[in-house]
């Protein structure tokens, strides 16, 4: 499953399909881009950054795409669990024109059915 | 959990009450920051500390006034709010070699508070 981020805020899948959930930012400038992670009840929860110099970053069932031509910040869940299921932020970072605070995206909901 | 608490978890209030929202980092980070999440739209930077002093304001109304006393305790003192101040309110931390509140944070699960 796929979400275009700001325009489809939720997004459904399959336990054990693959979750892709997109982030387009304005900012050519920022430098750094985290996802964050927010179940219900709870704030949200670091899950991969990645630094303007990669395109590519992996951790544990996750990897985060960056592509800087067109602006745009993907989160990929492989394998996804109902455990997943929570919203999803993208947060930008400008380093020098914007004090360095983060810009957090709306969200996605992420919704697993087993 | 990520090592950043906050008090109380719920909160219901009048808009001529006075009250307090406390965060607590054991962490040993040197910033701290409140944000408003409120539903539907992204979180909304209110307040940033660095080491103990107030590095950022973003046009935040006077009804809200933070207070930092250390580097481990944050409080958000409430005065008068509106209903459009209810919300999640989030605290986060996080290490600020620079002392310019710019370093990877770490989030309590906020308190939810309703103005009546």
């Amino acid at each position: 499953g796929e979400s275009v981020g700001l325009h489809l805020p939720t997004l459904s899948v399959q336990e054990g399909d693959n979750s892709i959930i997109n982030c387009a930012y304005s900012n050519s400038a920022s430098d750094y881009f985290i996802w964050y992670k927010q179940e219900s009840g709870k704030g949200p929860q670091f899950i991969i950054d990645i630094r303007s110099n990669m395109d590519k970053r992996q951790g544990q069932r996750v990897t985060v795409l960056l592509n800087k031509t067109v602006k745009h910040l993907s989160l990929q869940i492989a394998a996804t669990q109902p455990g997943d299921s929570a919203v999803y932020f993208c947060a930008e970072r400008d380093l020098y024109n914007q004090g360095g605070k983060l810009i957090f995206g709306q969200g996605t909901e992420l919704s697993v059915k087993p | 959990e990520t090592g950043v608490t906050q008090t109380p978890r719920h909160l219901v209030m009048g808009m001529t009450n006075k009250k307090s929202l406390k965060c607590e980092q054991h962490l040993g980070h040197n910033a701290m920051y409140w944000y408003k999440q409120s539903a539907k739209k992204p979180l909304e930077l209110m307040f940033v500390y660095s080491l103990e002093e107030r590095v950022e304001n973003n046009s935040v109304p006077s009804r809200f006034s933070p207070e930092c006393p250390n580097s481990s305790h944050l409080f958000l003192h409430l005065h008068t709010l509106q209903p459009e101040d209810s919300a999640l309110y989030l605290c986060a931390s996080s290490q600020d070699p620079e002392g310019t509140g710019r370093g990877e944070q770490y989030f309590g699960p906020g308190t939810r508070l309703l103005v009546l």
